[in-house]
């Protein structure tokens, strides 16, 4: 099963928002409402973001949202800070009883 | 506070056999689904396997089918995961993470800071 596709980078200036895709399949994205979406420092551990398409783990900023039409799931960062740079997965559930992860998105604070 | 510590990782030669552990702790260990993710070195995140809080439940990516087994004891707070027959492509990070409840092993909200498998002559 291909991975799901996401954007390779996405850049903009602090303050400023930004919204990263992830597109999949009625076998995945569009079957259930299994989206999450991860942070990642290289080096360090992945977290949580958002989870459930929508929900925000206790402690996340709600400058991060996220949301889904169809097959596709988009995580929102608005008011961009220098410590969102990172590189964002998007995960869903799938009908294989399996966890299909995105390729990733580097997200650059100009 | 959740602790997620991996260990077992290292350096190993195609074909053959490694036994990671992930020592929990700062929660009810049965409590949780768990999985393994893997990162392979300048790739992206990959799901390789889950298993339900009593481990009566055990999924795995097509790829390690048949040749990964992931286990835990709940006596220990541990989880195992044995890999064999491995391949160059096994090569990456692997992390342990714990998910939002028993059995949904598609939402971790904890992850440790991995252990490095390289498959290799």
């Amino acid at each position: 099963q291909s991975a799901l596709t996401q954007p390779a980078s996405v850049s903009a200036s602090p303050g400023q928002s930004i919204t990263i895709s992830c597109t999949g399949t009625s076998s995945d994205v569009g079957g259930y409402n299994y989206v999450s979406w991860y942070q990642h420092h290289p080096g360090k551990a992945p977290k949580l973001m958002i989870y459930d398409v929508s929900d925000r783990p206790s402690g996340v900023s709600n400058r991060f949202s996220g949301s889904k039409s169809g097959n596709a799931a988009s995580l929102t960062i608005s008011g961009l800070q220098a410590e969102d740079e990172a590189d964002y997965y998007c995960s869903s559930y799938t009908s294989s009883s399996t966890v299909i992860f995105g390729g990733g998105t580097k997200v650059t604070v100009l | 506070e959740v602790q997620l510590l991996e260990s077992g990782g290292g350096l190993v030669q195609p074909g053959g056999s490694l036994r990671l552990s992930c020592a929990a702790s700062g929660f009810t260990f049965s409590s949780y689904a768990m999985s393994w993710v893997r990162q392979a070195p300048g790739k992206g995140l990959e799901w390789v396997s889950g298993i339900s809080g009593g481990g009566d439940y055990t999924y795995y990516t097509d790829s390690v089918k048949g040749r990964f087994t992931f286990s835990r004891d709940n006596s220990k707070n541990t989880l195992f995961l044995q890999m064999s027959s491995l391949r160059a492509e096994d090569t990456a990070v692997y992390y342990c993470a714990k998910a939002r409840t028993y059995f949904d092993f598609w939402r971790e909200d904890s992850w440790g800071q991995g252990t490095m498998v390289t498959v290799s002559s």
